[in-house]
């Protein structure tokens, strides 16, 4: 079943510490995003890559930072630089010209 | 920058009856998409339907059709014999057009109850 695949489902962290989000996708999407999500909230943009190797600052990536070294793999760092860690953390990939699929998402908590 | 703006943070409906729900957006770009997502409890986001700005034809899926405004930048939806399944968070999104990977700028949602 080809999809997007998100872990954990839950996340716990202290305050202070660097945690990371795992996104794995296996439909041969070039683009791959990130996205948050707080209560009454619609998504927000963190960062989003179009290639291997290449990404780009969304409209909240201070204290975030992914890396993109295969194309099935876009990892989400939320560094204790983050001043408001706590939300939902979804993932997406999109195919040129089509619409954006989504993974499950990751709930963290900071303690 | 593009802004996305639903006006109504929650509708109710009957079963059976079509519910309108609004969104409107603002952009410079002539080249765009615009989408309906559902977010159903367990948060999986579902494209319901999709528009494409050059398109003048309305969108259609099932019970699912837009009424997409380009002048007036209003994109609604329309859900026609509403059904218990549908009661979910209903996202707008915008998407400018072009070969680039840009993400969607989204509105803040509408929580849409579904009334037995």
């Amino acid at each position: 079943d080809g999809g997007i695949t998100q872990s954990p489902k839950y996340l716990f962290r202290k305050e202070g510490q660097n945690v990371t989000l795992s996104c794995e996708q296996n439909l041969n999407h070039d683009a791959m995003y990130w996205y948050r999500q707080d209560p009454g909230q619609g998504l927000r943009l963190i960062y989003y890559s179009q290639i291997v190797n290449d990404f780009q600052k969304g409209d909240i990536a201070e204290g975030y930072s992914v890396s993109r070294e295969k194309k099935e793999s876009f990892p989400l760092t939320v560094t204790s630089a983050q001043k408001n860690p706590t939300a939902f953390y979804l993932c997406a990939s999109r195919e040129s010209y089509n619409e954006q699929f989504f993974g499950p998402g990751t709930r963290l908590t900071v303690l | 920058a593009q802004t996305v703006t639903q006006s109504q943070p929650e509708m109710s409906v009957q079963e059976a009856e079509t519910v309108t729900l609004s969104c409107t957006y603002d952009t410079s770009e002539s080249d765009y998409y615009l989408f309906w997502y559902k977010q159903p409890p367990s948060r999986q986001m579902i494209l319901v339907i999709r528009q494409e700005a050059y398109k003048q034809q309305n969108a259609t899926e099932n019970r699912f059709s837009v009424n997409f405004q380009k002048a007036a930048k209003s994109f609604s939806l329309k859900i026609s014999d509403s059904q218990l399944g549908d009661a979910a968070m209903y996202f707008c999104a915008y998407r400018r057009g072009g070969g680039g990977a840009d993400g969607l700028t989204f509105g803040k949602g509408t929580h849409l109850i579904i009334q037995p």
